[in-house]
């Protein structure tokens, strides 16, 4: 059974410090994608990354970076430097190929960069 | 391309009521999702389409929801008759290729 763990409910940091998001699957399936979504408070889902089970290489966009380790089932999510926008829920998932683009979230983290 | 667009933003309506919520999908995206996303549940799956079928409804919660997709440009969510614990914030979203974009959502509630 395909499954997200998003263990972090809430977190707070000040404004500049480093965060990592926290994000543990589990599949049965080879061939499986992860992604990474964002919602701010005015609501709206914003897609952020999404990575492929064979790519293990970490990605790094801006601020943002992305650790991938399957022999760890993960695939966390850091931001460097954080800012008071950065302040949303930040959304972890999974979806195995073949099942119709169908995606399992996980229960989201709360991310509050404070000024 | 101006991403998934749905409608209404808002929804405000009393209990009983009918009410139908749009989505107009990506132009040449395959599938369309129907969430709900509530404080207490999180984001639910309710139904989903592959080239205007529906695939799966098991998400959706009572027969009082309905879900239809005539063409590839638009679908409706409906919910008959509406009640207060309905109240939620809706979203559409299209995929191809494995990745979802996801609608501002609807945000119903239900007096």
């Amino acid at each position: 059974a395909q499954k997200v763990t998003q263990a972090q409910t809430e977190i707070s940091v000040v404004e500049k410090e480093d965060v990592t998001l926290d994000c543990v699957y589990e599949t049965r399936d080879t061939t499986y994608y992860l992604f990474w979504y964002k919602q701010p408070p005015s609501g709206e889902l914003v897609f952020l990354i999404r990575r492929n089970s064979f790519d293990e290489q970490n990605e790094i966009s801006g601020r943002y970076s992305w650790n991938f380790q399957k022999s760890t089932s993960s695939f966390n999510f850091t931001i460097t430097a954080s800012q008071v926008v950065d302040s949303a829920v930040y959304f972890c998932a999974l979806s195995e190929a073949d099942r119709d683009d169908k995606i399992i979230f996980g229960k989201g983290t709360r991310l509050h960069i404070l000024p | 391309d101006a991403g998934v667009i749905q409608s209404p933003r808002h929804e405000v309506t009393e209990m009983g009521q009918e009410v139908t919520l749009r989505c107009k999908p990506i132009s040449g995206h395959d599938y369309l999702f129907w969430y709900r996303q509530t404080m207490m549940r999180g984001l639910e799956l309710l139904i989903y389409f592959n080239n205007n079928v529906p695939i799966d409804d098991s998400g959706m919660p009572e027969d009082r929801f309905s879900a239809k997709m005539p063409n590839a440009s638009f679908s409706t969510l409906k919910i008959q008759p509406s009640e207060p614990r309905d109240s939620a914030v809706y979203f559409c979203a299209s995929s191809s290729q494995e990745t979802q974009y996801f609608g501002p959502g609807t945000r119903l509630l239900v007096l």
